[in-house]
């Protein structure tokens, strides 16, 4: 069964500081991975999807993520953030073979400080 | 346009009784997921409909959850004799169509809480 670790559960951060937010799943087939964000009394919206082809797949917001199939990582990247990032990160996964449901990990929150 | 709508967005109920959870998806979206996420938690998949047919229930976690669909649209997804447990934000997604290639959009939620 398909499972998602996120590494940190709060990650405090300066603004105009990079960030990156850990992310391994554990899958024995093809997988599809996703990063949701949630603001405060909001849905989750989509940042960035991996699907295939390039590792390196870029997002709203200026976001960006790695796919590593070595290390079964997809770690969420900023270069430089801002205080309305402050939110909270889920990474998520759904398996190949026309399953739809997503895993999700249990979330990072990310506090961005001035 | 209009995204996902949840209704209510909090429901507070006394152990024992039965709730009822209102989603309304993104006209025409074709698929529909409900999810609960517990305090801390990240959100878990509890059932996906295609149109009107319940394709995947299970991520319910016993008898005393159900959820329908009927005209392929609004969704209800219904707790009997709720318990303390069950306290939890559910969550509603829809998309175009079903596939893992296709975004979900999330609603806000319902905040239900079991005292």
């Amino acid at each position: 069964a398909q499972s998602v670790t996120q590494l940190d559960s709060q990650v405090p951060v300066f603004e105009e500081a990079p960030v990156e937010l850990r992310c391994n799943y554990s899958s024995s087939v093809s997988v599809y991975l996703f990063w949701y964000v949630q603001y405060p009394n909001q849905g989750l919206q989509l940042l960035l999807k991996y699907l295939s082809g390039s590792t390196l797949v870029k997002g709203i917001n200026g976001f960006e993520a790695e796919f590593n199939k070595s290390q079964t990582s997809f770690h969420l990247r900023k270069p430089s953030v801002h205080i309305s990032d402050t939110a909270e990160y889920f990474c998520a996964v759904t398996p190949g073979g026309g399953y739809n449901k997503l895993i999700f990990g249990a979330g990072t929150r990310l506090a961005v400080h001035p | 346009g209009a995204g996902v709508s949840q209704s209510p967005r909090y429901k507070v109920t006394k152990r024992g009784q039965d709730v009822a959870l209102r989603c309304d998806p993104i006209s025409g979206h074709v698929s529909l997921y409900w999810y609960r996420q517990a305090l801390g938690q990240g959100p878990e998949f509890l059932t996906y409909f295609n149109y009107e047919a319940q394709q995947d229930k299970s991520g319910l976690p016993n008898d005393r959850f159900s959820a329908e669909r009927p005209e392929g649209s609004i969704s209800t997804l219904t707790i009997q004799r709720t318990e303390q447990r069950d306290s939890a934000m559910y969550r509603c997604a829809s998309s175009l169509e079903g596939g893992p290639f296709v975004e979900q959009y999330f609603g806000p939620g319902t905040r239900l809480t079991v005292t």
